[in-house]
This record gives structure tokens, C-alpha cells and sequence, in this order.
């Protein structure tokens, strides 16, 4: 079964504490993402790749940092320069960047301690 | 600067009857649209989109109209089914890559 996976579900990070969250494809897409949903708001992108050993920033990357050493992983650092890090994070992905369609994992709750 | 609104939170409806979820935008360049469908615990999935060259696109249930004056696309679900119950996300692309997303609607179907 292709798809995405995004662990853990929940994730608990306490005050000054860097955290990771996984994220995997094996759709064998070039373009991952990653986003941040808050309440009563729409996804707001972090990062994105584009290809492997590439990514940019979105418009809230400002404490978050990423890798994308292999095509199939994208993880996400949460620093503790991100003063307010509770949200749902959701990780994407789509055989390009320009292709429309994006296919999102099940998402990681991070709660701050 | 939200670009896409979805200005209902939420929407109850009957089952067999028409659910019809509104997205209004800021941006004239978004020259594409697209619904996305998330149930609790997992991520969106997409569901229908429509280019802005078209003002409609069907597919079983669901349709999606695009209003380009007004700048409001619609998404109707005809008949509605329980099954149905979700989160609904509007969002829209320019030809670049970025995908805005609305805020969401949570739609109830009542059986």
C-alpha cells in the first residue's frame, strides 16, 4: 500500500527541548511538505523540497528546521526557537512541486509540557 | 491576509438532501481550485478540483462551480450521506507551487 506515514501521533516536547517529527512516502513523489494547522485557520506551509538535498522555506519556517536526505523522508525539527509550537503538523507530498494534487499523511499532534 | 475563506465553520444537513459548502478568494491569479476531504485522525485527501478556465466539474456526487467575477467557488453534495461527515478544505494554486488553504468547514450529515 502506497502512502504516507507521519509518527508519532502525539508528541509531547517540553520548554527548550528540540523535537522531531517523521514523516515518510513510499509514492515515490519528488515534492514533500510540510504544514501547520491551528485552530479555526488553514494550513499554513513550513518547508517544502522539491527534490532531494533541496528545500525552502514557507511562509511560518521561522523556529522549525528540515532534511531531505533521501526521497522518501522529510523530517521536521521543532526548535525551541518556536515560542509557540502546539498545533497539528501535516506532512505532504505530490509527484512535483507544480503538480495539484498533494497527498497528506495522518498527521502529528505536538503538545508543549 | 487570509487569500481563501471559508466563512461557515460548519454546516449541518440532512441526509438525501444538497450540502453545499462556499470558498470565497482574494487572489485573481489562483488559476486552480481544489476540495479536500479530512476525517478525524487522518490527514485531507483530495476530492474534486476545477481550473479557472472551467465554471463547473462533476464527478458522482460532488460538483464543484467556480463563479470568477465573484470569486467564489461552491461545493455541492448531492445527496448527502453520513458517510460525508467531515472536514472540507477549499484551497487554491497559482501556477507556481504553492497551495493556500482555507480554514475549513465541518460538515454534519444527520441520518
Amino acid at each position: 500500500d502506497g502512502g504516507i506515514t507521519q509518527s508519532p501521533k502525539y508528541l509531547f516536547r517540553k520548554e527548550g527541548q528540540n523535537v522531531t517529527l517523521s514523516c515518510e512516502q513510499n509514492l515515490n513523489h519528488d515534492a514533500m511538505y510540510w504544514y501547520r494547522q491551528d485552530p479555526g485557520q488553514g494550513l499554513r506551509l513550513i518547508y517544502y523540497s522539491q527534490i532531494v538535498n533541496d528545500f525552502q522555506k514557507g511562509d511560518i519556517a521561522e523556529g522549525y528546521s528540515v532534511s531531505r536526505e533521501k526521497k522518501e523522508s522529510f523530517p521536521l525539527t521543532v526548535t525551541s526557537a518556536q515560542k509557540n509550537p502546539t498545533a497539528f503538523y501535516l506532512c505532504a507530498s505530490s509527484i512535483s512541486v507544480g503538480q495539484e494534487t498533494q497527498y497528506f499523511g495522518p498527521g502529528t499532534r505536538l503538545l508543549v509540557l | 491576509d487570509q487569500q481563501v475563506k471559508q466563512n461557515s465553520p460548519s454546516l449541518s444537513v440532512q441526509e438525501g438532501r444538497i450540502s453545499i459548502l462556499n470558498c470565497d478568494y482574494t487572489n485573481s491569479m489562483f488559476d486552480y481550485f481544489l476540495w479536500y476531504k479530512k476525517y478525524p485522525a487522518e490527514g485531507p485527501t483530495f476530492l474534486i478540483s476545477i481550473s479557472s478556465i472551467k465554471d463547473k466539474n462533476e464527478d458522482g456526487r460532488f460538483t464543484v462551480f467556480l463563479n470568477k467575477s465573484a470569486k467564489h467557488l461552491s461545493l455541492h453534495i448531492v445527496p448527502s450521506q453520513p458517510g460525508d461527515s467531515a472536514v472540507y478544505f477549499c484551497a487554491a494554486k497559482t501556477g507556481g507551487f504553492k497551495t493556500i488553504f482555507g480554514a475549513g468547514t465541518r460538515l454534519f450529515v444527520k441520518a
